[in-house]
């Protein structure tokens, strides 16, 4: 059984540019949670798509915009990147009704020169 | 005032010593609470659920305070391999979870 997988592991790009990462949640799963987690710090959450749609937003600026599939595969847009973007992206999937069990992938990290 | 507050560490104990970690959180209406352990350069993964009772898997010890707003994490017998950092989350409500900042802990031989 295939855990939450991320694409692709590592990125770089410079200031101004545009970046979409992507995200295959566990099998059964149906529900996608962004965050990123700057180093040093805990995840900070961004966005949760369940059903195609964005359900709950985080303090993010709308430069972070985000995609699900019918799939439930999902996609996160960061617009006009700053240096502070540089960041581990993770994505969480939980199975439907049980919103409190998150499994985690293994990331994406993000350099923005 | 940070939603989740953690213990600063860095914690460095021996091998076999207990250790505990402490969280804060703002929201008195919070509904859900976990521990979260995070491997260097890893993905964080669920250690443990927090519930009103306490709760207990093995050499981890888990608390919950209501009336302060308090969480821990006891680790009995530490062994090399708990080396990480430990996250204290928290859902308020709905769908967005609050992660501490993370406490590191290094177990030395």
């Amino acid at each position: 059984d295939a855990g939450v997988t991320q694409s692709p592991t590592h990125l770089i790009k410079t200031r101004g540019q545009q970046v979409t990462l992507r995200c295959s949640p566990k099998s059964g799963h149906d529900t996608v949670s962004w965050y990123q987690q700057a180093l040093g710090q805990g995840p900070q959450f961004i966005f949760q798509y369940y059903e195609e749609e964005e359900r709950q937003r985080g303090n993010f600026p709308d430069r972070f915009s985000g995609h699900q599939f019918p799939n439930y595969s999902s996609e996160l847009n960061v617009n006009a990147l700053l240096l502070g973007d540089s960041a581990l992206y993770l994505c969480a999937s939980s199975p439907t009704g049980w919103t409190d069990t998150q499994y985690f992938g293994p990331g994406t990290r993000l350099t923005v020169l | 005032r940070k939603e989740v507050e953690q213990d600063p560490g860095p914690f460095n104990v021996p091998e076999g010593a207990t250790v505990a970690f402490n969280c804060t959180y703002s929201n008195s209406a919070s509904q859900s609470f976990f521990w979260y352990r995070q491997d260097c350069r890893k993905e964080p993964k669920l250690l443990m659920s927090v519930y009103s009772s306490g709760n207990e898997d093995g050499r981890f010890t888990a608390q919950l305070n209501r009336a302060s707003q308090y969480i821990s994490l006891l680790i009995r017998d530490s062994k090399l391999s708990d080396s990480a950092t430990y996250l204290c989350v928290v859902n308020p409500a709905g769908n967005q979870f609050y992660f501490g900042t993370g406490t590191s802990l290094t177990v030395i031989p």
